[in-house]
């Protein structure tokens, strides 16, 4: 089955630094999902995008749902420590509240 | 509410042996799902119940059934298991409309040997 991209699937930072993953679809989305996802954890939610354009923020990180419904991307602002982990979108298939997830970005982050 | 819990939390099988893996939600949700999770490959739908009393195919379903037992428990089988069934599984469940996040289990770890 096609599987939403997400690039990169890994990014080592130091912290502080900034970070950014993608998600890109080859159809346009309804609405798409965030979740993380700690070493050894579960997916835990972290946000839903509806809107063309719309932009959500939670603290350090910026959430972006593109023009066009076919890309969104997470930003963190001056990583921490506590964001290691990955970092899955995932797009709303329309059927059952059934999502399909990205392939996920690694993150981690040293001192 | 304990939310999603699955048991066992680890398992390791033979090639060909069955079991049964257990999931349940004290949520009221009306959604549930299966999914593995490999590395490099993100989740993976297996199975998913939209409602109780309907099951349906997701995107890796050979090699496995489930049941919806009630509202709260959705289980799933591995009949004769293979190596290539070694995984992390985790069970999920949604409500079906507004934001519909999926609240996660803790996961199982699956070896087969």
């Amino acid at each position: 089955g096609q599987q939403v991209m997400q690039i990169p699937q890994y990014q080592h930072v130091q912290e502080g630094e900034d970070f950014t993953t993608y998600c890109n679809s080859s159809t346009t989305l309804s609405n798409i999902q965030w979740y993380k996802q700690r070493p050894g954890g579960h997916p835990v939610f972290l946000i839903q995008l509806v809107k063309s354009g719309e932009v959500k923020k939670q603290k350090r990180l910026t959430f972006q749902f593109g023009e066009a419904k076919k890309n969104s991307s997470l930003h963190i602002t001056a990583t921490q420590t506590t964001d290691v982990g990955t970092y899955f979108c995932a797009e709303d298939t329309g059927t059952a509240s059934k999502l399909t997830f990205g392939t996920g970005t690694r993150l981690q982050v040293t001192l | 509410n304990a939310g999603v819990t699955q048991t066992p939390k680890f398992q390791v099988l033979k090639t060909g042996q069955s079991m049964t893996l257990q999931c349940a939600q004290d949520m009221n949700h009306n959604s549930m799902y299966w999914y593995r999770q490999d590395p490099g490959m993100g989740l993976r739908l297996i199975y998913y119940s939209a409602s109780e009393g309907t099951t349906d195919k997701g995107e890796v379903p050979n090699g496995y059934n489930v049941s919806r037992l009630n509202k709260r428990e959705f289980s799933l089988r591995l009949e004769s298991a293979a190596p290539s069934q070694t995984s992390v599984y985790f069970c999920a469940s949604s409500v079906q409309r507004g934001v519909y996040e999926q609240y996660f289990g803790p996961g199982t770890r699956l070896t087969v040997t």
